[in-house]
């Protein structure tokens, strides 16, 4: 069945640093691809999406690409804060509904 | 270890007919509760969620309402749905450890209201 890895945290990076976390998935079809973002307290928030082969998301700085080649999605940032401290979920949608979440990846930046 | 179930997995409905979905937590108590909804052709939508028995909130309003009647017990309702009501449905817990915060997810269920 379908299915979303993504790297195991926690992350530790220092502010101003280079952040990615990788994802990869499995799907028969051609799902969309998201990456999720859960703040300390809050619920989940969509944070950005793509939905074919080659398209970039981006949202606040983060970006990610669909690459069907390698069945990839990951998240990058070129300079991260201390208000990205969060825990970030890939997932992927087939057959427009259904979702399927990857484990979660916590990151921490440090000051 | 924590599990999280919900039923049913799949769920035809008329519009206008009553809906009542369930999700159950194992291996935890007092856990964050979440409502989840997926739409098709969108990103995933917070409707409820719950820190305690008895305490709901509504982050969007809709003809939905959700209640906790059990520590471990989350249950999304509705009177009458509508035809946009269809989607997939999510359920999660939060764990607080400490300093650090982890999220599960249920297996879903898929609503599709005719």
């Amino acid at each position: 069945g379908d299915s979303v890895t993504q790297m195991e945290g926690p992350v530790t990076l220092s502010e101003e640093a280079f952040l990615t976390i990788n994802c990869t998935y499995t799907a028969t079809g051609y799902p969309s691809l998201f990456w999720y973002v859960q703040y300390p307290g809050e619920g989940l928030q969509l944070l950005l999406k793509a939905t074919k082969a080659d398209d970039k998301g981006s949202n606040k700085g983060f970006e990610a690409t669909y690459r069907k080649e390698t069945t990839s999605f990951h998240l990058e940032k070129g300079s991260v804060q201390v208000s990205d401290s969060a825990v970030y979920f890939c997932a992927l949608s087939d057959r427009g509904d259904k979702i399927i979440f990857g484990k979660g990846t916590r990151l921490h930046i440090l000051p | 270890s924590q599990t999280i179930h919900q039923w049913p997995a799949t769920l035809v409905q008329p519009v206008g007919s009553p809906l009542s979905l369930e999700c159950t937590v194992e291996g935890t108590s007092n856990p964050n509760l979440y409502w989840y909804r997926q739409a098709a052709g969108r990103g995933l939508q917070l409707l409820f969620y719950s820190v305690g028995i008895g305490q709901i909130s509504s982050e969007v309003p809709q003809n939905l309402s959700a209640s906790r009647p059990q520590d471990r017990q989350f249950i999304l309702s509705s009177k009458k749905l509508l035809l946009s009501d269809s989607g997939f449905y999510l359920c999660a817990f939060t764990l607080q450890l400490g300093a650090q915060e982890t999220q599960y997810f249920g297996p879903g269920t898929r609503l599709l209201v005719l």
